[in-house]
């Protein structure tokens, strides 16, 4: 049985690009969040993504944008990067309506903005 | 708004020493409560969970107890091994905030053999 699976794993991007970032949740599951890790920090909400639609949304700006595809899967896109946006990415993924509250994360996209 | 609070790191222990990590919560309606585990260039693994007051997780010898009146969560084990040297986060989750988890900053131990 996978897991959350991410993609890149690590990446590099110059301020002012745009990176996309991809999560495949785990099997069965159907709702995915994202979470913006910093260095030395605690995981940081951004949004969450269910029946296609983004559900809730976290204190990140418009930059930060997502899809969710008919196959459950999602992608994080940031535009206009700025160096503050280097962080670990985490996907993470439930079952809709499961509440047992069990949230799988994968580990993560490690993006330097340089 | 919601938010956690961990006892600030870094934790340095020696094998088979006792460990506490702290962990106090605000929260606008009733949490469940979570520890989740990170390893060394690993995401996030979920340790063991709580939800409701007074209820006890544990897993792989670790134990969190709810206290509702202390707003805590503190994490414990009686006899730490080199393989949990990772770092620690408290959590928390709302009902009806489509279950996203507000996390502490985190708390790195270190166990020395």
């Amino acid at each position: 049985d996978a897991g959350v699976t991410q993609s890149p794993t690590h990446l590099i991007k110059t301020r002012g690009q745009q990176v996309t970032l991809r999560c495949s949740p785990k099997s069965g599951h159907d709702t995915v969040s994202w979470y913006q890790q910093a260095l030395g920090q605690g995981p940081q909400f951004i949004f969450q993504y269910y029946e296609e639609e983004e559900r809730q949304r976290g204190n990140f700006p418009d930059r930060f944008s997502g899809h969710q595809f008919p196959n459950y899967s999602s992608e994080l896109n940031v535009n206009a990067l700025l160096l503050g946006d280097s962080a670990l990415y985490l996907c993470a993924s439930k079952l809709q309506g499961d509440s047992g509250n069990t949230i799988y994360f994968g580990e993560g996209s490690w993006l330097t903005v340089v | 708004g919601d938010s956690v609070t961990q006892m600030e790191g870094p934790v340095t222990l020696s094998e088979e020493a006792f460990l506490t990590i702290n962990c106090t919560y605000t929260a606008t309606g009733y949490p469940s409560l979570f520890w989740y585990v990170q390893y060394p260039g690993e995401g996030l693994q979920l340790l063991l969970k709580a939800t409701k007051a007074d209820d006890k997780g544990s897993n792989k010898g670790f134990e969190a107890t709810y206290r509702k009146e202390t707003t805590s969560f503190h994490l414990e084990k009686g006899s730490v091994q080199v393989s949990d040297s990772a770092v620690y986060f408290c959590a928390l989750s709302v009902r009806g905030s489509a279950r996203q988890l507000t996390f502490g900053s985190g708390t790195q131990l270190t166990v020395l053999p």
